[in-house]
């Protein structure tokens, strides 16, 4: 069983949608929440970061974090054309830089 | 302000073999990472560097991979020889220190096909 676990999609929504992502990680260590947005053909980049438990907002992006279930979220609100591409969740914990990745899930946009 | 640079993009060879990529980090980043993306998975670090140092390499094949980082600046990324399943996408990152949480900043990495 991977430490990480995602969905792999794809997940196609119309455009305005709200689009809601998922994670979910075994190991209790993890203190640190991310999430990347990988474009085809580029490397990821990091949208979202959150420290333990807790919901944190920027512009139409929303995380979530329930430790309690070891279960993360993110949700796009108005989901654009643009915003088609791979999420990818990762995670690590206090005592490690190391980052682990889920496998990611790709979001497809319609118009 | 420039991101990480890697080149080639990408590299297409026979199995065995040599291949080398090239990295150069976000200036002023101390901490390099060298990951591997196989096709429908995330980033798995093969190594990483604090200044010229390899401080983790656990996950490094060492048998034919190797990583250099002579002047705590730009890395290569060696793999000799080249198996088929090596094929995949060679990510770099950078970040500006080595604690826990520093944002790390990829390239856009290196497809490799081994035929």
């Amino acid at each position: 069983q991977k430490e990480v676990e995602q969905d792999p999609g794809p997940l196609s929504v119309p455009e305005g949608a709200i689009v809601s992502l998922n994670c979910t990680y075994s190991n209790s260590a993890f203190q640190y929440f991310m999430w990347y947005r990988q474009y085809s053909r580029k490397g990821p980049e990091l949208l979202m970061y959150t420290y333990s438990s807790g919901n944190k907002e920027d512009g139409r992006f929303t995380a979530q974090v329930d430790k309690s279930s070891k279960y993360i979220s993110l949700f796009i609100r108005d989901s654009q054309p643009s915003d088609s591409a791979t999420y990818l969740c990762a995670m690590s914990g206090d005592s490690s830089y190391k980052l682990i990745f889920g496998s990611g899930t790709r979001l497809l946009v319609r118009p | 302000e420039a991101g990480v640079v890697q080149s080639p993009r990408y590299k297409i060879i026979e199995k065995k073999q040599p291949v080398a990529f090239w990295c150069n980090p976000i200036s002023g980043h101390n901490t390099l990472y060298w990951y591997l993306q196989n096709l429908g998975q995330g980033p798995e670090l093969l190594i990483r560097y604090e200044n010229e140092e390899a401080v983790d390499d656990s996950q490094l094949p060492k048998d034919r991979f190797s990583a250099e980082r002579l002047k705590g600046v730009d890395s290569t990324l060696k793999i000799q020889p080249a198996e088929l399943g090596d094929s995949a996408v060679y990510l770099c990152a950078s970040s500006l220190g080595d604690r826990v949480g520093d944002e790390q900043f990829f390239g856009p990495g290196t497809r490799l096909t081994v035929l």
